[in-house]
């Protein structure tokens, strides 16, 4: 059974860092590429991030580029999300995302994590 | 970037009802499109992938068609527990994109 359980989310002040993780279990991990997806209190989905299966190749949404780095341990079984410079505007639930191939693009999401609550706030 | 426009944003209908939802993109993306279901509280679970291609455990009143920049899904006969969110993604191209989200109310 695939598995994935986010941890890391909590209270940060603006221009604060966060490092969510995502554990994954029930498949080849190092196969498939994962992705970072969020959604603020009542609002839509947002692609944050990609990540391919050897992490060689990440991809980046344009609201977090230059402040979010994406990477994973495959000898883990874990992808994280470092976040800095963070703002009130990255309030969300963070879900880590297993997509069901090793390619960012072409592809879709086939398993959810149950998704972590990030708050940014003074 | 590209663009995602879904629509409506909302609608209203009954158990029984057809109801159709449409996502267009500001540029090509051949068939890269899929369908999320976000009930309440929980995260999105995957419709259709590839615009057309219904996931393994999906009831058939569901549907996805289209090419190029329009896409539509359609749910045939609307269930109880099809009230939802419906989501569309992108994926020809990274950054990946998400539509609105139509929210499918009785």
């Amino acid at each position: 059974e695939v598995q994935l359980v986010e941890s890391g989310g909590g209270l940060v002040q603006p221009g604060g860092s966060l490092r969510l993780s995502c554990a994954a279990s029930g498949f080849s991990f190092r196969n498939y590429a994962m992705s970072w997806v969020r959604q603020a209190p009542g609002k839509g989905l947002e692609w944050v991030s990609g990540i391919s299966g050897s992490g060689g190749s990440t991809h980046y949404g344009d609201s977090v580029k230059g402040r979010f780095t994406i990477s994973r341990d495959n000898s883990k079984n874990t992808v994280y999300l470092q976040m800095n410079s963070l703002r009130a505007e990255d309030t969300a639930v963070y879900y880590c995302a297993k997509l069901n191939r090793n390619s960012i693009v072409g592809t879709s999401i086939d398993y959810w994590g149950q998704g972590t609550l990030v708050t940014v706030s003074s | 970037d590209i663009q995602m426009t879904q629509t409506p944003s909302s609608l209203s209908a009954s158990v029984g009802d057809s109801v159709t939802i449409t996502c267009r993109t500001s540029q090509t993306i051949s068939t890269y499109l899929n369908w999320y279901q976000q009930k309440l509280g929980v995260a999105p679970n995957l419709l259709i992938s590839g615009t057309s291609s219904l996931q393994s455990g999906v009831p058939s009143r569901f549907s996805g068609s289209g090419t190029g920049t329009e896409f539509t899904l359609t749910i045939t006969g609307l269930q109880p527990e099809d009230f939802a969110t419906y989501y569309c993604q992108q994926t020809y191209n990274a950054p990946l994109t998400f539509g609105g989200g139509t929210k499918v109310e009785i």
